[in-house]
């Protein structure tokens, strides 16, 4: 079974420029989630789509940030305008229920973004 | 104050030593908890969930302590291929965002 796969693995980038990474996550997952881990940091949640919809966005850090999960399948988080703080690894991760409704989050080998 | 606190290590151990990790989480609502183990560069894959009742997997063991609200990983005659970095992770529901600590960091040695 193939895993969660992201794109770009590597991104650089100029401040105020436009970046979109994309995630698909393994098939038949309905959970697909977005974290990110700046230098220095805990891995941080930034988002949960449930499907289609956003479930929890709490963590998104202001609105350069744009998560899309069109048809329930891949999302996309795009940043517009970067700035020199998006610099970190963006992981996605997907899940479905296991045993007794404990889930298992899957992650992907991330994207490393670097705004210059 | 973190959600979920580890000592970010490193810990350098020779081969064969037995080594131990805590974690302590903040949030009392917190319903699952989970061992990730994260190596150089990688994303982080799932070592182990952690039961009140403690649990074992080969070499590794874990405990959960909800009243204290503590976390503990035990790693069992340490391979170099134990080398990583172990992050405590809770989570406050059964499909909800995970909340990770820093990790602590394994160094096993010749």
């Amino acid at each position: 079974e193939a895993g969660v796969t992201q794109f770009p693995s590597h991104s650089v980038i100029e401040k105020g420029q436009t970046v979109t990474l994309r995630c698909d996550p393994i098939s038949g997952h309905d959970n697909l989630y977005w974290y990110r881990r700046v230098m220095g940091k805990e891995i941080k949640f930034l988002l949960h789509f449930v499907k289609e919809s956003k479930q929890d966005e709490s963590g998104m850090p202001n609105n350069r940030f744009l998560a899309e999960r069109t048809g329930g399948t891949y999302s996309t988080l795009k940043v517009q305008p970067a700035e020199l703080e998006d610099s970190g690894v963006y992981f996605c991760a997907s899940s479905s229920r296991g045993v007794a409704g404990v889930e298992t989050q899957y992650f992907g080998p991330g994207t490393r973004l670097l705004v210059l | 104050r973190k959600e979920v606190e580890q000592d970010p290590g490193p810990f350098n151990v020779p081969e064969g030593a037995t080594v131990a990790f805590n974690c302590t989480y903040s949030n009392s609502a917190s319903q699952s908890f989970f061992w990730y183990r994260q190596d150089c560069r990688k994303e982080p894959k799932l070592l182990m969930s952690v039961y009140s009742s403690g649990n074992e997997d080969g070499r590794f063991t874990a405990q959960l302590n909800r009243a204290s609200q503590y976390i503990s990983l035990l790693i069992r005659d340490s391979k170099l291929s134990d080398s990583a970095t172990y992050l405590c992770v809770v989570n406050t529901g059964t499909a909800s965002k995970l909340t990770f600590g820093t990790g602590t960091r394994l160094q096993v040695t010749l």
